[in-house]
């Protein structure tokens, strides 16, 4: 079966620690993207990639930081930096950025111990 | 910036009632796509509305694009409790905006 695999489904991050969420897909899709979703504010951007070795920020991108070395894999960073990162993270992926609808993997819950 | 508003936000219905979402831009949007999330779900994919004044339906599902092109709606005839779940709007100008939600309870 084609479509993305986030992992893991849950995440706990110590202060001043870095984790990275990881995102695979086997669709061939060009375009990927991270979301972060908190209760009552949607989904918001945070990174999105159009091809591989190129990527753009979204609307909240401080924070965090996002590689895409291969087509299939679009892995997130949230670094110490981000100072309120409990949140729950989707990656998403679309043939193209334009006109295209986008696939959702399950999604990664992180919370701060 | 580009911003997409959606509302309510919270919507309680008995089941066998309507029920409409609506989403506002704050520009032109040269497409929409509507989404749903079930409770502990992720985003899945209804439907894109491309045209000015666009009318598509899906069963009991009416989705509409305005004729500026800025806003849309989503009404569900006569709910039904599989019904549940946060409808999103998503709206591309440049880039593509997704709105808050809007999160359907269904009473049996």
């Amino acid at each position: 079966d084609g479509g993305i695999t986030q992992s893991p489904k849950y995440l706990f991050r110590k202060e001043g620690q870095n984790v990275t969420l990881s995102c695979e897909q086997n669709l061939n899709h060009d375009a990927m993207y991270w979301y972060r979703q908190d209760p009552g504010q949607g989904l918001r951007l945070i990174y999105y990639s159009q091809i591989v070795n190129d990527f753009q920020k979204g609307d909240i991108a401080e924070g965090y930081s996002v590689s895409r070395e291969k087509k299939e894999s679009f892995p997130l960073t949230v670094t110490s930096a981000q100072k309120n990162p409990t949140a729950f993270y989707l990656c998403a992926s679309s043939i193209r950025t334009s006109n295209q609808p986008q696939h959702f993997g399950d999604g990664t819950r992180l919370s701060i111990l | 910036g580009q911003q997409v508003m959606q509302i309510p936000q919270y919507q309680h219905v008995q089941e066998g009632e309507d029920f409409t979402t609506y989403c506002n831009s704050s520009t032109t949007l040269s497409n929409i796509q509507w989404y749903k999330q079930r409770p502990g779900g992720h985003p899945v994919f209804l439907i894109q509305l491309v045209k000015s004044g666009e009318v598509k339906k899906q069963k009991r599902l009416t989705f509409q694009f305005g004729e500026a092109k800025k806003n849309s709606s989503l009404h569900i005839t006569a709910t039904q409790t599989t019904d549940v779940g946060t409808y999103f709007c998503a709206g591309r100008n440049n880039d593509m905006r997704f709105g808050a939600g809007t999160r359907l309870t269904v009473k049996p």
